[in-house]
């Protein structure tokens, strides 16, 4: 398995621009995580979901960001008008089970709002 | 919210010296885990151990884990200069893992 697939890599675009950033989990995975890391506030969850159906999103900061899991092997979130605080290193993460248990991350979306 | 606090922020030590970290939390546990995270990479699961546990060994990473006192330690042996990275640990809270500030490690040659 080629493990947790974010794209793209990096990403540098305009203050008010749609950002789209993916990602694909571990087969058989059934948990999915979205986190944001800044070094200000570190490691944060902005939503979690569970054989597709998100579970929690009350991580997400505001109406201007989106989350989608249409199948067990595609994820998106996207932002809708970016704006330079959205800069931060965008983690999805996978794991076997749901609940609080061993997670496996992509190499992470990093994000340049100017 | 950030539950676990790692301690020191930043250690930087000699290349063949023991690092050691330590993580304390608010709440009571299933289980704490530990991860590392290289500079511009995701973050690997290092170890994981259970509230009915008091320590586990893998490899050259030995973790502790004193419920009372709500803390763990992860002390890597023979550091390397690929053990330089930040480390993370993380407490279950229902459904998901709270995560501390890290401790960064650097390994000098």
């Amino acid at each position: 398995d080629a493990g947790v697939i974010q794209s793209p890599r990096h990403e540098v675009t305009e203050m008010g621009q749609e950002v789209t950033l993916r990602c694909k989990p571990i087969s058989g995975h059934n948990s999915l995580f979205w986190y944001r890391q800044t070094m200000m506030r570190g490691l944060e969850l902005l939503i979690y979901f569970n054989n597709n159906v998100p579970i929690d999103d009350s991580g997400m900061p505001e109406d201007r960001f989106s989350a989608k899991m249409p199948n067990a092997s595609f994820s998106t979130l996207k932002i809708q008008p970016s704006e330079p605080r959205d800069s931060a290193v965008y983690f999805c993460a996978s794991s076997l089970r749901a609940g609080a248990n061993v997670l496996t991350f992509g190499a992470g979306s990093r994000l340049t709002v100017l | 919210s950030q539950q676990g606090e790692e301690d020191p922020q930043a250690l930087s030590i000699q290349e063949g010296e023991n690092a050691t970290m330590n993580c304390s939390y608010k709440t009571s546990i299933n289980n704490l885990q530990w991860y590392r995270q290289n500079s511009g990479r995701g973050l690997v699961h290092l170890i994981l151990i259970r509230s009915n546990e008091r320590e586990k060994h893998s490899g050259r990473l030995r973790v502790t884990l004193d419920t009372s006192k709500k803390s763990s330690s992860l002390l890597i042996t023979a550091s390397r200069a690929a053990d330089t990275a930040s480390y993370f640990c993380a407490t279950d809270s229902n459904y998901q893992l709270i995560w501390g500030a890290g401790t960064k490690l650097i390994i000098k040659p």
